[in-house]
C-alpha cells in the first residue's frame, strides 16, 4: 500500500539554525500538506501547496517558514532560523482532491530545537 | 477553532464495541463528518467519513443523527492496538474548499484487556 514517507525522524538542532524537513507523497496525488503537534497539543494546519504554489497557510506559518517541490516526488518544510517554540512533530500529509476523501499522513519528524 | 466537541477520554473492554460520540451542533448542510485517529504520536490516520447516512467500512461505523448535529462512530470489536485519541472533524467536502484539516483535542480512548 502507497505510503508518505518522511525524513529524519528526529532532527535536533540549534536555535537560529535552518532546517529542512523532507517528505515523499504518495505518487499521483495533488494536494500536499504540512501539520506540526506540538508536544501534547493538539495538530495544527501549517500550509497546504498544489500546482507548485501555496493555496493556503496559517498564521502559525510566517516568513521564517517555506515550502517547495525542488523535483516530481519530494515536498519539502524550510524553518529559515528556529525557535525554541517551533520544537514539535512536524507531519506532512497528501491527497488526490482538495476536496472529498482522506488525507494521508507520513509517521512525522521530531523536531528539537536547543 | 474545532466545530466539533468531544469527550476527552473513554475506556473500553478488549474485543467489545467502542462507541465515541462527537457533537457538531453547529454543522452545515454541505459539512462532511469525518474520524481520524492518531496512535501514540503517529501521523494521523483516517478512518471513515459521512454526511447524514451510516457509513460502514472495515475499520468502523458511522452514525449520524437524523439532525446532523451529533454523530458517534463504532468499532465493532475493539482491540489494544485500537487504543488512540480519535478525532471527529466537520469538514466542507467540495472543490472550492481549501482541504486542510482542523483537529480539536479528541477522544483518548483506551481498550484494557
Amino acid at each position: 500500500e502507497p505510503e508518505v514517507t518522511q525524513t529524519p525522524s528526529h532532527q535536533v538542532t540549534q536555535m537560529g539554525q535552518e532546517v529542512i524537513l523532507r517528505c515523499v507523497p504518495i505518487s499521483n496525488h495533488l494536494y500536499f500538506y504540512w501539520y506540526r503537534q506540538i508536544l501534547g497539543q493538539k495538530v495544527e494546519f501549517l500550509v497546504s501547496f498544489y500546482n507548485n504554489e501555496i493555496s493556503e497557510k496559517s498564521e502559525i506559518f510566517d516568513d521564517q517558514f517555506s515550502v517547495e517541490r525542488p523535483d516530481g516526488s519530494n515536498f519539502t518544510l524550510k524553518i529559515r532560523s528556529t525557535k525554541l517554540e517551533d520544537s514539535a512533530m512536524y507531519f506532512c500529509a497528501s491527497s488526490l482532491s482538495r476536496g472529498l476523501g482522506e488525507q494521508f499522513f507520513g509517521p512525522g519528524t521530531r523536531l528539537t530545537v536547543l | 477553532d474545532a466545530k466539533t466537541t468531544q469527550p476527552t477520554s473513554m475506556d473500553c473492554a478488549e474485543g467489545r464495541a467502542a462507541n465515541l460520540p462527537c457533537n457538531h451542533s453547529t454543522i452545515s448542510g454541505n459539512e462532511y463528518v469525518y474520524w481520524y485517529r492518531q496512535i501514540h504520536s503517529q501521523g494521523p490516520q483516517y478512518i471513515i467519513h459521512g454526511l447524514k447516512n451510516n457509513e460502514t467500512n472495515e475499520m468502523a461505523s458511522l452514525i449520524i443523527t437524523e439532525d446532523r448535529k451529533s454523530s458517534t462512530l463504532i468499532l465493532p470489536h475493539a482491540t489494544l492496538r485500537d487504543t488512540a485519541v480519535y478525532y471527529c472533524i466537520v469538514r466542507v467536502d467540495y472543490g472550492g474548499s481549501q482541504g486542510n484539516l482542523i483537529f480539536g483535542k479528541g477522544t483518548k480512548l483506551s481498550v484494557k484487556p
